[in-house]
C-alpha cells in the first residue's frame, strides 16, 4: 500500500534563512505526481509545488524548491529566504491511479513549520 | 476561473443531531470530489470521494454519509452526530488525469456538544 511519511512533526527556521521539510514515500508505480501543500493558520489548504515521478529535473516555484530522489522515494521541500508569512503546517501528498480507476490523494501528518523574527 | 465553495464555516451541534455540509464547485465539469476530515495538529483523512453523479466511494467506515446529487454538488451527512465526528472538515475538488492537483474548499470547523 501506497504511504507517505512526514518524519518531522515541527521545524524551526531563522527568518530570511533556509529550511528542508523531508518527506518519504512508499509505493510500486512508476508514475505518480507528488505536491506539497501549506495550510497556514486559516487552514485554507495551499499548493505549493508539484513533481512528475517521470522528470528528473526538480520543480522550482520562486523561493520554493523540491529535491526529488526517486530511487530513495524521498521528496523534500527546501524553502530560501524564509519569511514570515511561510509559517504554516506543510504537507507532502503523493497521487497515483489506484485499481479503482481513481485518482487518489494520500498526504503525510505534516510539518509545522515556525519561522523566528 | 475554477472556485469550489464549502459552507458552512463554523457549525456546532448537539450530539444526535443530523448534519449536512455542502460543497458546490463552479468553472468545471465532471470533476472528481472528495471529503477529509482533520483532527486538530492533524494530517488529512479521507472520507469520501466520487468520481461522478451518484458514485460515491467510502474510505473508512463511520457515522457519516455522503452524496452527489448533481455534477458539481458534493454533500456530507449524518443522521445522528457523534462526540468523535468533531472536527475540521474539507472538500476538493481535482479535474481528471495524474497531473492534476486538488484544490480545497475553506473548511467547515464542527464542533459537537
Amino acid at each position: 500500500a501506497q504511504t507517505v511519511t512526514q518524519s518531522q512533526p515541527e521545524m524551526s527556521v531563522q527568518e530570511a534563512e533556509t529550511v528542508t521539510l523531508s518527506c518519504t514515500y512508499d509505493t510500486s508505480e512508476s508514475d505518480y505526481y507528488l505536491f506539497w501543500y501549506k495550510q497556514p493558520p486559516s487552514r485554507q489548504m495551499i499548493l505549493v509545488i508539484r513533481q512528475e515521478a517521470y522528470k528528473q529535473q526538480n520543480a522550482t516555484e520562486n523561493r520554493f524548491s523540491v529535491n526529488f530522489q526517486k530511487a530513495a522515494k524521498s521528496f523534500s521541500l527546501k524553502i530560501s529566504d524564509s519569511q514570515l508569512g511561510d509559517a504554516a503546517m506543510y504537507f507532502c501528498a503523493y497521487r497515483a491511479l489506484f485499481t479503482s480507476g481513481t485518482y487518489k490523494y494520500i498526504f503525510g501528518t505534516g510539518t509545522r513549520l515556525k519561522v523566528l523574527a | 476561473s475554477q472556485t469550489i465553495h464549502q459552507w458552512p464555516a463554523t457549525l456546532v451541534q448537539p450530539v444526535g443531531s443530523p448534519l449536512s455540509l455542502e460543497c458546490t464547485v463552479e468553472g468545471t465539469s465532471n470533476p472528481n470530489l472528495y471529503w477529509y476530515r482533520q483532527a486538530a495538529g492533524r494530517g488529512l483523512q479521507l472520507l469520501f470521494y466520487s468520481v461522478g453523479i451518484g458514485q460515491i466511494s467510502s474510505e473508512v467506515p463511520q457515522n457519516l454519509s455522503a452524496s452527489r446529487p448533481q455534477d458539481r454538488q458534493f454533500i456530507l451527512s449524518s443522521k445522528k452526530l457523534l462526540l468523535s465526528d468533531s472536527g475540521f472538515y474539507l472538500c476538493a475538488w481535482s479535474a481528471q488525469g495524474l497531473d492534476q492537483p486538488q484544490h480545497f474548499g475553506d473548511g467547515t470547523r464542527l464542533s459537537i456538544l
